[in-house]
C-alpha cells in the first residue's frame, strides 16, 4: 500500500521560504507511470494545484506561483520536495503531496496533508 | 476565482439522485479528461472518478461521471448520508500547462 508523508515546519515567517518534503513508501518514485505533485488548500477554501515533477526531473508549475516555486526529486531517498519563496499570509494552507497517474493526470494517492501557517 | 466552474452547493434527500456540474473551456475540459474528487470533512481528497467516467477500485457504482464538450457532470444515485462532502472537478489545461480545479461543491444530505 502506497503511503505519502509530508514533513516540514508548520510555521514560516513572512518573506521567508516554505520548505516541505514528501517521503514515498510502498512504491518507487522512479516509476514511469506517475508524476509527483503538490496541492494546497487554504483554510475553508478549495484546492489549488502547485506543481508536479517526473522522476527524471521535468516539472510543471502553476503559472500563478511559478516565479516562487521549486519542486525537486531525490530518487535515492524516494522523496520529493517543495520550496515556495517570499511567502505571505495568503500562502497559509494545508499542503498535500500526491502521486499522479501520468496517463490521465489524476491524483490516486494523497498524503494526509500538513498545515503551514505564515505568521511572524 | 477558479478556472473550472462548479455550483457552490447542492443537496438531496437519502435515496435521491443528485448531479454536480463542472464547466470549463476548450483548453481544459474541451480537450482533456475530467477527474472528480470527494473530500470528507477533515480528510484529504479521494479520487472518485477519473478519465471522465471511470471509477477506481472500491468506489461504489452509485457514482458516475460524464463529459460533453466543455462541461462535465458527476451524478450520485441512491444518495446516502455518508456522501455528504465537498466534491471537486479537475482537468489538465493546455494553455496553462497545469491542472485546474473547480471551486468545489458542498453536498448536503438533508
Amino acid at each position: 500500500q502506497l503511503q505519502l508523508q509530508e514533513s516540514g515546519p508548520g510555521l514560516v515567517k513572512p518573506s521567508e521560504t516554505l520548505s516541505l518534503t514528501c517521503t514515498v513508501s510502498g512504491g518507487s518514485i522512479s516509476s514511469s507511470s506517475y508524476y509527483w505533485g503538490w496541492i494546497r488548500q487554504p483554510p475553508g477554501k478549495g484546492l489549488e494545484w502547485i506543481g508536479s515533477i517526473y522522476y527524471s526531473g521535468s516539472t510543471y508549475y502553476n503559472p500563478s506561483l511559478k516565479s516562487r516555486v521549486t519542486i525537486s526529486v531525490d530518487t535515492s531517498k524516494n522523496q520529493f520536495s517543495l520550496k515556495l519563496s517570499s511567502v505571505t499570509a495568503a500562502d497559509t494552507a494545508v499542503y498535500y503531496c500526491a502521486q499522479i497517474l501520468r496517463t490521465v493526470v489524476a491524483v490516486d494517492y494523497w498524503g494526509q496533508g500538513t498545515l503551514v501557517t505564515v505568521s511572524s | 476565482q477558479s478556472v473550472l466552474t462548479q455550483p457552490p452547493s447542492a443537496s438531496g434527500t437519502p435515496g435521491q439522485r443528485v448531479t454536480i456540474s463542472c464547466s470549463g473551456s476548450s483548453s481544459n475540459i474541451g480537450s482533456n479528461t475530467v477527474n472528480w474528487y470527494q473530500q470528507l470533512p477533515g480528510t484529504a481528497p479521494k479520487l472518485l472518478i477519473y478519465s471522465n467516467n471511470q471509477r477506481p477500485s472500491g468506489v461504489p457504482d452509485r457514482f458516475s461521471g460524464s463529459k460533453s464538450g466543455t462541461s462535465a457532470s458527476l451524478a450520485i444515485s441512491g444518495l446516502q448520508s455518508e456522501d455528504e462532502a465537498d466534491y471537486y472537478c479537475a482537468a489538465w489545461d493546455d494553455s496553462l500547462n497545469a491542472v485546474v480545479f473547480g471551486g468545489g461543491t458542498k453536498l448536503t444530505v438533508l
